[in-house]
């Protein structure tokens, strides 16, 4: 079975400032991973996503994360944050072939000014 | 916008009682999911359907029950409705008959209050 750690419930940090949203996951299987972030109301949004290649994968909004298959994690950056991107972010993983996405328990990112 | 509607998007009602939530899927998308999002326990994935076949089921208590139609969309009901159950409850769709490579396309999700 697969799980999926966050390890911050919560990260403030000021604008400008650099951010790492920390995911770690577990699989006995060869996995697909996802970053989704939920805006305030609003339902999850694919932020970016790992399937295979390059383990430096880029998403929208300036947002990037790294596969490390060695250390099993998929760690979420951004080099500098803007009030905008205030929001929870989630990291997923699935299986290939599998039917099931299973989701973390979230970060919760908030921007300062 | 996502493409998946979900209606009601607050739904009011008291212990005991039966509900029926509605999701329409993105135009071309044959997988619908459920998941229930709650403070304490997260994004939790109830059940996944494929072109109105039931592929996969998660954490579903056994008083909620789902379907996906011929016309693809899907209801969750839930019924003997506790205080435990006030969630969000958030429907995907997929291109894909399995989670796969493919990302889910959420709605906005219905807000379930239980007094």
């Amino acid at each position: 079975a697969q799980s999926v750690t966050q390890l911050d419930s919560q990260v403030p940090v000021f604008e400008e400032a650099p951010v790492e949203l920390r995911c770690n996951y577990s699989s006995s299987v060869s996995v697909y991973l996802f970053w989704y972030v939920q805006y305030p109301n609003q339902g999850l949004q694919l932020l970016l996503k790992y399937l295979s290649g390059s383990t430096l994968v880029k998403g929208i909004n300036g947002f990037e994360a790294e596969f490390n298959k060695s250390q099993t994690s998929f760690h979420l950056r951004k080099p500098s944050v803007h009030i905008s991107d205030t929001a929870e972010y989630f990291c997923a993983v699935s299986d290939t072939g599998g039917f099931k996405t299973i989701f973390g328990a979230g970060t919760r990112l908030f921007v300062k000014a | 916008d996502s493409g998946v509607t979900q209606t009601p998007k607050h739904l009011i009602t008291a212990t005991g009682q039966r509900v029926t939530l509605r999701c329409s899927p993105r135009s071309g998308d044959l997988s619908v999911y459920w998941y229930q999002q709650s403070l304490d326990q997260g994004l939790q994935f109830l059940i996944q359907y494929y072109n109105g076949e039931e592929r996969a089921k998660g954490n579903i208590l056994e008083r909620f029950s789902a379907q996906q139609f011929p016309d693809l969309h899907s209801e969750l009901n839930l019924s003997s409705l506790e205080l435990g159950d006030s969630a969000l409850y958030f429907c995907a769709s997929s291109s894909m008959p399995g989670a796969s490579d493919s990302p889910l396309h959420f709605g906005n999700g219905t807000r379930l209050t239980v007094t």
